[in-house]
């Protein structure tokens, strides 16, 4: 069955450094997309960076980039420069197989940045 | 600026009763779902619309139904509330076309007693 699994429960990074968070799939479908989204306390979900499939290179949006890699089916968050604002849950995402654009979300994880 | 609303952020219930969580979407988007959050398990699917009038199951479909009369609206309906329903609900929306990212709703958190 397809799935997104986040290992990390929590994470603990020190504000101007550097983290990442992981997140390994699996699909069979041969075209598949990779979302993040960021989850303040306030509950909104917002989306973040996405990754295609056949995307050559890996995904950037500012201080967000993911780390792509195929073949061990992963799609890593790295956030570079940690601000206190960051400090929220962060959920991967794939499109569903056989499900049209709905997605699949990992259960989690939650990053805590300190100052 | 693009924009899904839901109709209450918080909700109290009691057992047994009927409860309507409604979301509106100003995007004109194709596809609306709803999603339950709960602690440790993520969000999970309930149901999702492609269309007008059509519907579709999701992971977790049992003691929901939804609506979708209007392209801009989508409701999920609880026939009978029970306390295990209890939950976050996160309506989204996307585009049938590109990365079909979703655009999420506030949420509507409710507690059914």
């Amino acid at each position: 069955a397809q799935k997104i699994t986040q290992t990390q429960p929590g994470m603990f990074v020190q504000e101007k450094e550097a983290v990442t968070l992981d997140c390994t799939y699996d699909t069979s479908d041969p075209s598949y997309g990779l979302f993040w989204y960021k989850q303040p306390s306030s509950g909104e979900m917002i989306f973040l960076i996405y990754q295609g499939s056949y995307d050559q290179q890996n995904a950037t949006e500012g201080r967000y980039s993911l780390n792509f890699q195929k073949a061990r089916k992963s799609a890593n968050l790295v956030i570079s420069a940690s601000q206190l604002g960051d400090s929220a849950m962060y959920f991967c995402a794939s499109k569903r197989t056989q499900a049209g654009t709905a997605l699949i979300f990992g259960k989690g994880t939650t990053l805590s940045v300190s100052s | 600026d693009v924009k899904v609303t839901q109709s209450s952020r918080y909700l109290v219930k009691r057992t047994g009763e009927k409860v309507f969580l409604e979301c509106v979407q100003d995007m004109d988007h194709e596809n609306m779902f709803w999603y339950r959050q709960d602690p440790g398990l993520g969000l999970r699917l309930i149901y999702f619309s492609y269309d007008v009038k059509m519907k579709e199951k999701g992971d977790i479909p049992e003691g929901y139904s939804v609506s979708r009369e209007k392209k801009e609206r989508f409701s999920l309906i609880l026939e009978s509330a029970s306390t295990n329903q209890t939950s976050m609900y996160l309506c989204a929306s996307s585009t049938g076309q590109g990365t079909y990212e979703q655009y999420f709703g506030p949420g509507t958190r409710l507690t059914v007693t």
